[in-house]
C-alpha cells in the first residue's frame, strides 16, 4: 500500500529555518517525481515545489523561489523540503504528494496526511 | 501563472441530487485538468485527472467535462460522503495553480 508520511512541522519564529521530511514506502520512489504542497488556515491549496524522479529538474512558487529547497533521496525513500528566512505567511498544512503524469498530464496522488508549520514569535 | 477560477465557491444539495462545480482558466489548458476532493483535517484525493478521466477506485457518478478554459465537475446522486470540498488544478505549467475551492454541504 502507498504511504507518505510528513514530520518536521511545529512552531518556528519568523526568519529561521526548518527541514521537512517526507518518508514513503509502497512503490518504487526513484521512478516518480514528487510535490510539496500547502493548505493555510482555513485557505485553499498552493502549491510549493516540485521534483522529478532523479532530482534533476526542480519548479517552485514564486512565493518561495529563492527561499525554500526541494531535494530527494532515492537511497532512503524520502522526499525534503528546506525552508529558510520563514514568514508568517509560510504558516500552514505541508503536505507531499506523488506526481502522477500520463501523455504529460500530471495529477497528484496518493498525498501524505500533512505537517503543520506554524511561524510566529 | 495561470489563474483558475471555480464556481460557485460554496453549494448547499441534499442527498440524491446532482450538482455541477465550474472551473475557469485564464488561458487555453487544453485538458489539462485536475478535480481534487478534500474533507475536514484529511488530505485531498484526486478524482479526476486529465479533464475527464476517473481515478482509479472514484464512483462513476462523479464525471468531468470539458476542454480549453472551461470545465466542470458533476456528482449525480450525492452521497453522504461527498460533502466536501472540491478544487481544480491545472498542470499545464508550472507553478500548477489551483482554484480557491467549492464547499458542497448539506442543505
Amino acid at each position: 500500500q502507498v504511504h507518505l508520511v510528513e514530520s518536521g512541522g511545529g512552531v518556528v519564529q519568523p526568519g529561521t529555518s526548518r527541514r521537512l521530511s517526507c518518508a514513503v514506502s509502497g512503490f518504487t520512489f526513484r521512478n516518480y517525481g514528487m510535490n510539496w504542497v500547502r493548505q493555510g488556515p482555513g485557505q485553499g491549496l498552493e502549491w510549493v515545489a516540485g521534483i522529478s524522479h532523479n532530482g534533476s529538474v526542480v519548479g517552485y512558487a514564486a512565493s518561495v523561489k529563492g527561499r525554500f529547497i526541494i531535494s530527494r533521496d532515492n537511497s532512503n525513500n524520502a522526499l525534503y523540503l528546506q525552508m529558510t528566512s520563514l514568514k508568517s505567511e509560510d504558516t500552514a498544512v505541508y503536505f507531499c504528494a506523488r506526481d502522477r503524469m500520463v501523455a504529460a498530464r500530471h495529477w497528484f496522488d496518493p498525498w501524505g496526511q500533512g505537517t503543520l508549520v506554524t511561524v510566529s514569535s | 501563472d495561470i489563474q483558475m477560477t471555480q464556481s460557485p465557491p460554496s453549494l448547499s444539495a441534499s442527498v440524491g441530487d446532482s450538482v455541477t462545480i465550474t472551473c475557469r482558466a485564464a488561458q487555453d489548458i487544453d485538458n489539462f485538468l485536475n478535480w481534487y476532493q478534500q474533507t475536514p483535517g484529511k488530505a485531498p484525493k484526486c478524482l479526476v485527472f486529465s479533464g475527464s478521466t476517473l481515478e482509479n477506485g472514484v464512483p462513476s457518478r462523479f464525471s468531468g467535462r470539458g476542454s480549453g478554459t472551461d470545465f466542470t465537475l458533476t456528482i449525480s446522486s450525492l452521497q453522504p460522503e461527498d460533502f466536501a470540498t472540491y478544487y481544480c488544478q491545472q498542470s499545464f505549467s508550472i507553478p500548477y495553480t489551483f482554484g480557491q475551492g467549492t464547499t458542497l454541504d448539506i442543505k
